[in-house]
């Protein structure tokens, strides 16, 4: 089975803080996502990558950077957290031209 | 970019009944439309998926259907289970390089009453 693993299920961060959000695929899969979930607005689109060090911003970019040095791993990085980033964070992963499977999510409260 | 809209938000049915969820997109050049299933506290799961391709595509008691012409999909649960209770994704996909960017719904949060 695929498995998408995500670094923390819970976090808790202070305003103004840098926070990284991990994601590890074990399938060898060339694409890696981050959506945001929030209640009533569906998952959207922040960074996903195709290739080793390639992105490309998705719908909601700002605010976020993300890094990916190895195919298995693909970060999410909150340069400096605000309130209005607590959400639910969801990385997934997918072979080329198939769809994505996902993480178990990353509930993140900024305080 | 692409947009899709998902209906109801909410759906109570009762055991045994059926249960269909309704999508429509905007960009006539989304070929692939998967829907996703995300129970508590889990991350989504894809359930089924149809191509441009296909009108219908059915597996057990989950089918989806797709009308292009329209720009509208719909996905069709029979005979409900309490486990079917859950939140319901559509999605829609138009690729970009390698990667198959999707564009979700706004979910669905479907209750099955014993």
């Amino acid at each position: 089975d695929v498995k998408v693993t995500q670094s923390s299920r819970y976090l808790v961060k202070r305003t103004g803080e840098k926070v990284f959000l991990e994601c590890v695929q074990d399938m060898d899969h060339e694409n890696m996502f981050w959506y945001r979930q929030d209640p009533g607005l569906g998952l959207r689109l922040i960074y996903f990558s195709y290739d080793v060090k390639m992105k490309e911003k998705g719908d909601i970019p700002e605010g976020y950077s993300v890094s990916r040095e190895k195919k298995e791993r693909f970060s999410l990085i909150l340069e400096s957290a605000s309130t209005n980033q607590t959400s639910m964070y969801l990385c997934a992963s997918s072979p080329a031209g198939s769809s994505a499977f996902f993480g178990q999510g990353t509930r993140l409260t900024v305080v | 970019g692409e947009n899709v809209e998902q209906h109801p938000s909410t759906l109570s049915v009762q055991e045994g009944d059926s249960a269909v969820i309704k999508c429509t997109y905007s960009d006539s050049a989304s070929n692939y439309f998967p829907w996703y299933k995300q129970e508590l506290g889990k991350g989504p799961q894809l359930i089924i998926d149809i191509r441009s391709n296909v009108g219908e595509k059915k597996d057990q008691r989950i089918a989806v259907t797709l009308n292009k012409t329209a720009k509208h999909f719909s996905l069709h649960i029979t005979e409900t289970q309490p486990e079917d209770s859950a939140v319901y994704f559509c999605a829609a996909s138009i690729s970009s390089g390698s990667a198959r960017q999707l564009t979700f719904g706004s979910g669905t949060q479907l209750t099955v009453l014993p």
